[in-house]
């Protein structure tokens, strides 16, 4: 048991709609990354935050977007939503600092989009 | 695009067997992570290793660094059906952020 939660665990969406997915991280942790991993492939890094702000940002384009509060929980915001975008997402919190960086990963939201 | 190799992508084997998954990469990581990934869940922390030829032992699980610190390896000693799953490496550049590798499906049949 981690501490790391998200919701909600299943969604499914029609292409061209919205979606939002939250995050709580793990109590003491003030660092919130999202992943995206679709089937038989690795997690990929999406974006990070940490005190509110984006703090690096992966290989995803604008239509993917992030909040996070001042309880460090998160939000991944995707638009415009495509059939690709089908995939299990990943909620991680860290603490920032120090030379080894343990991320703790939630369970996941599976989105599917049809 | 993933920058860290795993070998091999499937591993199946009888209960009591030992078993090695690699890891490599061409970059130089601060640390590098080992995690197992059940169906629908999410990675699960293995081991953390920080200094170059650092080995740590978890149980029948043995996890080395490389001395360059751009690979990794982990060893399972007579492999139980409970070590089924998704063995992902990630390497850390900072902060947190991971590069992950595409994973090793182990299969431990009794």
């Amino acid at each position: 048991e981690t501490g790391v939660t998200q919701s909600p665990t299943h969604l499914i969406k029609t292409r061209g709609q919205q979606v939002t997915l939250r995050c709580s991280s793990q109590s003491g942790h003030n660092t919130v990354s999202w992943y995206q991993q679709a089937l038989g492939q690795g997690p990929q890094f999406i974006f990070q935050y940490y005190r509110e702000e984006e703090n690096g940002r992966g290989n995803f384009p604008p239509r993917f977007s992030g909040l996070q509060f001042p309880n460090y929980s998160s939000e991944l915001n995707v638009n415009a939503l495509e059939l690709d975008d089908s995939a299990l997402y990943l909620c991680a919190s860290s603490l920032a600092g120090g030379t080894a960086i343990e991320a703790f990963f939630g369970q996941g939201t599976r989105l599917t989009v049809v | 695009t993933q920058l860290l190799e795993q070998s091999p992508q499937f591993l199946s084997i009888q209960e009591g067997e030992n078993l090695t998954v690699y890891c490599n990469s061409s970059s130089v990581f601060s640390s590098l992570q080992w995690y197992r990934q059940e169906p629908g869940e999410g990675p699960v922390l293995l081991v953390t290793v920080v200094t170059g030829g650092e080995v740590k032992k978890l149980k029948r699980l043995t996890f080395q660094f490389g001395d360059a610190r751009k690979d990794s390896s982990l060893h399972i000693t007579a492999a139980q059906p409970g070590d089924t799953g998704l063995y992902l490496c990630a390497g850390a550049r900072s902060w947190g952020k991971l590069q992950f590798g595409a994973g090793t499906q182990v299969v431990v049949t009794p």
